[in-house]
């Protein structure tokens, strides 16, 4: 079974900076898809960005980021110029590609915080 | 498009209970999932179904808990009976299974207190 792990169950940086959460994972599969979601205390699951494991070069959307180690089974997401509405609980999503396997395995979170 | 809707957004009700909590997932979607949600175990799924049919239901904690899917536009998950443990977070999603980015829309959740 695929299992995904957050070591940090929280970080905090300081707005404007930089930070990055680790997400790494266990899979046999070749092929499947790896998400990082944002829960605001509104408790709204929101999808941050999302990379495919065939593709090489990782995702970027706006000040968001990703370093994907498909040999390392690592998924980090980078935030750059940290902002106060970034402060959230953050999850590090799998997907599998075999049919049946659509269902999203979860980490258990990050909590960020950011200080003004 | 509305979003997943979820009903209701808050439940307390009595431990022996019965509990509904009820999804209408985005048109057009067809797979939907229900997860909970808890401080000591995090995001579990508890089942998925795929065009109405259930595919894995292996996270149901026990027989006190149900899903139904009707039809495409409607999903109940029921617990009978509620027991103090059962408080949590109950999220329902939904997605298009062909579509290849795979991403899950979720609904609000329904934040379930059981006393």
């Amino acid at each position: 079974a695929q299992t995904v792990t957050q070591s940090q169950p929280e970080m905090s940086v300081q707005e404007a900076e930089t930070v990055t959460l680790s997400c790494t994972y266990d899979t046999s599969e070749s092929d499947y898809y790896l998400f990082w979601y944002k829960q605001p205390p509104s408790r709204q699951m929101i999808l941050v960005i999302r990379q495919e494991a065939y593709k090489q070069q990782n995702a970027t959307e706006n000040r968001f980021s990703v370093n994907f180690q498909k040999a390392a089974k690592s998924f980090s997401l980078k935030i750059s110029d940290s902002q106060l509405g970034d402060a959230a609980m953050y999850f590090c999503a799998y997907s599998g590609s075999i049919q049946g396997a659509q269902k999203l395995v979860f980490g258990q979170g990050t909590r960020l915080t950011i200080n003004p | 498009d509305a979003g997943v809707i979820q009903s209701p957004r808050h439940e307390v009700t009595e431990m022996g209970q019965e509990v509904t909590l009820r999804c209408k997932p985005i048109s057009g979607h067809n797979s939907l999932f229900w997860y909970r949600q808890t401080m000591m175990r995090g995001l579990e799924l508890l089942i998925y179904f795929n065009n109405n049919v259930p595919i894995d239901d292996s996270g149901m904690p026990e027989d006190r808990f149900s899903a139904k899917m009707p039809n495409a536009s409607f999903s109940t998950l029921k617990i009978q009976p509620s027991e103090p443990r059962d408080s949590a977070v109950y999220f329902c999603a939904s997605s298009l299974r062909a579509e290849k980015l795979r991403e899950a829309f979720f609904g609000q959740g329904t934040r379930l207190t059981v006393v």
